[in-house]
């Protein structure tokens, strides 16, 4: 198994573009979230999905979108890129149950000039 | 709400030492914990957690917390610090109601000097 994949790696925007971060997991688990991290802040919720067809909004949920049409699959777009959204991305899926861990991606570390 | 204060950003020990990361919590429903570790460039893992069974949880590399509920704590502890416990360590509690969410500390980075 992969796990949860995210991609790219890195990625480096000017302000007013938007691009897609990509996440995939191979574990049938109907729980996903996206996470930005930022120094001296933790970990913030952005959106999740407790299944496909299913989204909601999390903390931090303005200037992103989500959908999911798959179980395997949760990207998240960013509409229009601001210097604010600069920060360490994380995907991360579980089987949503609240004692269950959760397993993350990489990162994806984005830079918006 | 539920939430989760982590006492200090940067915790730095000698090798062989004591390892003690604070972590409180606020929460209206009985908790679940958690303790997820960050090693530098790489996504965070689970450590160890706490579902309402045994209050003392062990969890991987030697790291163990204890859940007290009179002082709404689950601080973490190792008994001797190793080189590679270097790294930023994170403490969270899932809500429950209406959906799963898990609400994450702002993180402690933890220093093992040799």
């Amino acid at each position: 198994n992969a796990g949860v994949t995210q991609t790219p790696k890195f990625q480096v925007l000017k302000t007013g573009q938007s691009m897609t971060l990509q996440c995939a997991q191979d574990m049938n688990h109907e729980y996903m979230s996206w996470y930005r991290q930022d120094p001296g802040m933790g970990l913030r919720l952005i959106h999740y999905s407790v299944g496909a067809g299913i989204t909601d909004q999390g903390e931090v949920p303005n200037g992103y979108n989500v959908s999911r049409s798959t179980t395997e699959d949760f990207p998240l777009r960013l509409l229009s890129a601001a210097p604010s959204q600069t920060s360490v991305y994380f995907c991360a899926s579980s089987t949503g149950y609240r004692t269950d861990t959760q397993y993350f991606g990489p990162g994806t570390r984005l830079t918006v000039l | 709400a539920q939430s989760v204060t982590q006492l200090g950003s940067h915790v730095s020990v000698s090798e062989g030492a004591l390892v003690l990361l604070r972590c409180n919590y606020s929460s209206s429903v009985p908790p679940y914990l958690f303790w997820y570790v960050q090693y530098p460039n790489q996504g965070l893992q689970l450590l160890l957690k706490y579902t309402s069974a045994a209050t003392l949880v062990k969890g991987i590399n030697g790291f163990e917390a204890e859940f007290k509920k009179s002082e709404t704590s689950f601080h973490l502890t190792k008994p001797s610090a190793h080189m590679s416990d270097a790294a930023e360590y994170f403490c969270a509690v899932s809500e429950g109601t209406g959906g799963f969410k898990t609400i994450f500390g702002a993180g402690t980075r933890l220093f093992v000097k040799a």
